[in-house]
């Protein structure tokens, strides 16, 4: 069965630094990987998502994420955060052919400091 | 209008009582999913339809049901609902068959039982 953890369960940044969010994955074969975002009061939106080929893939909003299969990793990453990055943030897992029953990680904080 | 729409957006009712949790969709998608979210334990798959006549249980399936009364509605129910079912629950849609879809989730509906 597949799984996901994210270790970091808050993650406190100050607006304009670097931000990496952490998400480690175990499933048998190459997963589908997706990560998702939360606001206060909202249902989850795509942030992006990896399927096959280019181990980074870019999202929106200026979000990225690097898929290392050596590590089992899909760790999320902004180059300079912004307030209204301030979220809760969820990493998925799929199973290929699993027909989107996504596995979510428990989901980590992310407050912004002005 | 949301392209995914709960109802009620919010619940307070007790212990025993039956509880319908509604959801329908704009998106003409075949495939609808009920997830429970918790504090610390990210959301978890309740139950999954990927058409009217294809209905399966998720991992916490056990003391829920569901109904899938078109292909854009799918109704949530707890026949005796019990304090540790107050959660926070979404549905999701998708339309793609092989897992590597985007899902697309309503809001959320907030039921706590006493």
């Amino acid at each position: 069965a597949q799984s996901v953890t994210q270790p970091d369960i808050h993650i406190t940044v100050s607006e304009g630094a670097s931000l990496e969010l952490r998400c480690n994955y175990s499933y048998g074969a190459t997963p589908y990987l997706f990560w998702y975002v939360q606001s206060p009061g909202q249902g989850l939106q795509l942030l992006l998502k990896y399927f096959s080929g280019d181990t980074l893939v870019q999202g929106i909003k200026g979000f990225e994420a690097e898929f290392k299969r050596s590590q089992s990793s899909f760790n999320l990453r902004k180059p300079s955060v912004h307030w209204s990055d301030a979220a809760e943030y969820f990493c998925a897992v799929g199973a290929r052919g699993g027909g989107n029953k996504l596995t979510f990680g428990t989901g980590t904080q992310l407050k912004v400091e002005l | 209008d949301a392209d995914v729409t709960q109802t009620p957006r919010n619940r307070i009712t007790k212990t025993g009582k039956r509880i319908m949790l509604e959801c329908s969709q704009t998106k003409g998608h075949d495939r609808m999913y009920w997830y429970r979210q918790d504090p610390g334990l990210g959301l978890r798959l309740i139950y999954y339809s990927f058409d009217v006549k294809d209905i399966n249980k998720g991992e916490i399936s056990d003391g829920y049901s569901v109904s899938r009364q078109a292909q854009a509605k799918f109704s949530l129910s707890l026949e005796s609902a019990i304090p540790n079912q107050t959660a926070l629950y979404f549905c999701a849609t998708s339309d793609v068959p092989s897992g590597a879809g985007e899902l697309f989730f309503g809001e959320g509906s907030r039921l706590t039982v006493l």
